[in-house]
C-alpha cells in the first residue's frame, strides 16, 4: 500500500517571503501522479500543483513549484512570495496510475503567514 | 475548472436519526465518485468509492449499513449516515473523477459538516 508522509504539521513564513513544505511518499510502482492540495479554512480543497512521475521535470505553477526526487520519493513544494491567502492546511497526495483513482493523502501541513 | 457541489453544508440532526449528503459534479460526467471523512486538524479518510450503477467499494474498518453509497447517475451519488450517533459527527467530503485516462486531477467538493446531538 502507497503511504503519504508530511513531516512538519505545522510552518510559518513572513509575507513575500519563501517556503519550502516537504513530504515523502512511499510505493513499489513506476507510474503515478503526485499532488498538492490547498484546504483553506472554508475547507473546500483547492488543486495547487500536479506531477506525473514520468516527466523529469518539475511542475511549476505562478509562484508555486515542486522538487521531485523520484529516486529518493520525495516532493516537496515551493510557495514562493508568500501571501497571506496563501495560509491553509497543505496536504501532499499521492494517485496511482492504475485502477481506480484513488488518491492517498498525507496527514497535512499547516501554513501560516505572517504579515 | 470542473465543479463539484455538496449539499447540505452544514447539517445538524438528532442521534438515531438519518442523514443524507449529496454530491454533484455540476458540468462534467462523474464516473467515479470518492467519499472521504475529515476529523478536526487531520488528514482526510477514504471511506469508499462508488461508480455509477454499481455498488459502491468501502475502505476497510467502514461499515457498509452504516454508511450508505448510492451513485444513481453520472452526476450524482449520495451517502447516508444511517441511525447517525454523535461518533458520527465529521466533516465529509466527495470527489469526482471525470473519467479521463492520464489526467489524474480529482475535483472536490466544499464538504459536509455533519453534527449529531
Amino acid at each position: 500500500a502507497q503511504t503519504v508522509t508530511q513531516s512538519q504539521p505545522e510552518m510559518s513564513v513572513q509575507e513575500a517571503e519563501t517556503v519550502t513544505l516537504s513530504c515523502t511518499y512511499d510505493t513499489s510502482e513506476s507510474d503515478y501522479y503526485l499532488f498538492w492540495y490547498k484546504q483553506p479554512p472554508s475547507r473546500q480543497m483547492i488543486l495547487v500543483i500536479r506531477q506525473e512521475a514520468y516527466k523529469q521535470q518539475n511542475a511549476t505553477e505562478n509562484r508555486f513549484s515542486v522538487n521531485f526526487q523520484k529516486a529518493a520519493k520525495s516532493f516537496s513544494l515551493k510557495i514562493s512570495d508568500s501571501q497571506l491567502g496563501d495560509a491553509a492546511m497543505y496536504f501532499c497526495a499521492y494517485r496511482s496510475e492504475r485502477g481506480y483513482q484513488k488518491v492517498t493523502f498525507g496527514t497535512g501541513t499547516k501554513l501560516q503567514v505572517i504579515p | 475548472g470542473a465543479v463539484v457541489s455538496q449539499h447540505p453544508s452544514r447539517v445538524i440532526c438528532k442521534s438515531g436519526t438519518s442523514v443524507k449528503i449529496e454530491c454533484r459534479s455540476l458540468d462534467f460526467q462523474a464516473t467515479t465518485m470518492f467519499w472521504y471523512r475529515q476529523f478536526p486538524k487531520k488528514s482526510l479518510m477514504l471511506m469508499a468509492t462508488s461508480n455509477e450503477g454499481s455498488k459502491a467499494t468501502y475502505e476497510q474498518g467502514v461499515e457498509k449499513d452504516k454508511f450508505l453509497i448510492n451513485h444513481a447517475s453520472l452526476t450524482l451519488s449520495t451517502l447516508t449516515v444511517t441511525s447517525a450517533h454523535p461518533e458520527d459527527s465529521s466533516f465529509y467530503i466527495c470527489s469526482a473523477w471525470t473519467g479521463v485516462i492520464g489526467t489524474g486531477e480529482l475535483f472536490f467538493g466544499e464538504g459536509s459538516r455533519l453534527t449529531v446531538l
